[in-house]
């Protein structure tokens, strides 16, 4: 499984956009690049995936470029309810697999 | 979308005595489910791997006698902490996959709050 590698903090202001970066040097071929939001003492919340390029919804971008080394996770004018945990996953598809957690970023958003 | 769902959300017991947590997909069958256990600042942890009609799969240094797991249907799985002390106190996750690759969404329960006393 490939490890992440996430800042353990960051803090930010609301209206802002945030990019949480996450590293995961020894990515495979068939990896998926999973982020993840926690809010204290809840579960963790899906946020957005993607294998390659830029993936978009409506909470959330991800831009993962060619060597797919890395990923950005972008969040467009937080508010203070994106205060959380977020996390960034690596794995691939097929039974038996795991998901497995690294330290997470816990993101402040200042009034 | 899909929700998966835990109870209890909270529970208080003494130390000695058993506490069963129940998981359950409410709108998808989940050949697999995975348990957590998270201590307050940290990350969540892999305990075991749920294996529907199956034994689970235990993470390296977790007991499996004393964190039973049960994975009677495809939409339950139980775990049994055994003869609970306060070191146990945590915070329980458990979670499902609709589709059993990982390119799929990940559903989480709500968590249990756990405290041994």
């Amino acid at each position: 499984l490939a490890k992440t590698t996430q800042p353990i903090s960051m803090d930010s202001y609301e209206g802002q956009e945030v990019n949480i970066t996450c590293s995961h040097n020894n990515i495979a071929t068939n990896d998926y690049i999973t982020w993840y939001q926690q809010f204290p003492s809840q579960g963790p919340r899906f946020i957005i995936q993607g294998y390659k390029t830029k993936v978009t919804n409506e909470v959330a971008s991800l831009f993962i470029p060619a060597d797919r080394k890395s990923s950005t996770l972008s969040l467009p004018r937080v508010s203070l309810s994106d205060t959380a945990v977020y996390y960034c996953l690596v794995g691939a598809g097929g039974g038996g697999f795991k998901t497995i957690f690294g330290a997470g970023t816990r993101l402040f958003v200042k009034a | 979308g899909a929700v998966v769902s835990q109870h209890p959300s909270r529970v208080i017991c003494k130390s000695g005595t058993s506490v069963k947590i129940e998981c359950r997909s409410l709108d998808f069958q989940a050949t697999t489910m995975f348990w957590y256990r998270q201590f307050p600042k940290q990350s969540l942890m892999l305990m075991a791997t749920s294996n529907e009609g199956s034994k689970a799969t235990y993470e390296q240094g977790v007991e499996k006698d004393k964190f039973l797991i049960n994975h009677a249907s495809l939409t339950l799985s139980t775990l049994t902490v055994t003869s609970a002390h306060p070191e146990d106190s945590s915070f329980y996750i458990c979670s499902a996959r609709e589709g059993d690759r990982f390119d799929t969404e990940a559903f989480f329960g709500q968590g249990t709050r756990l405290t041994v006393v």
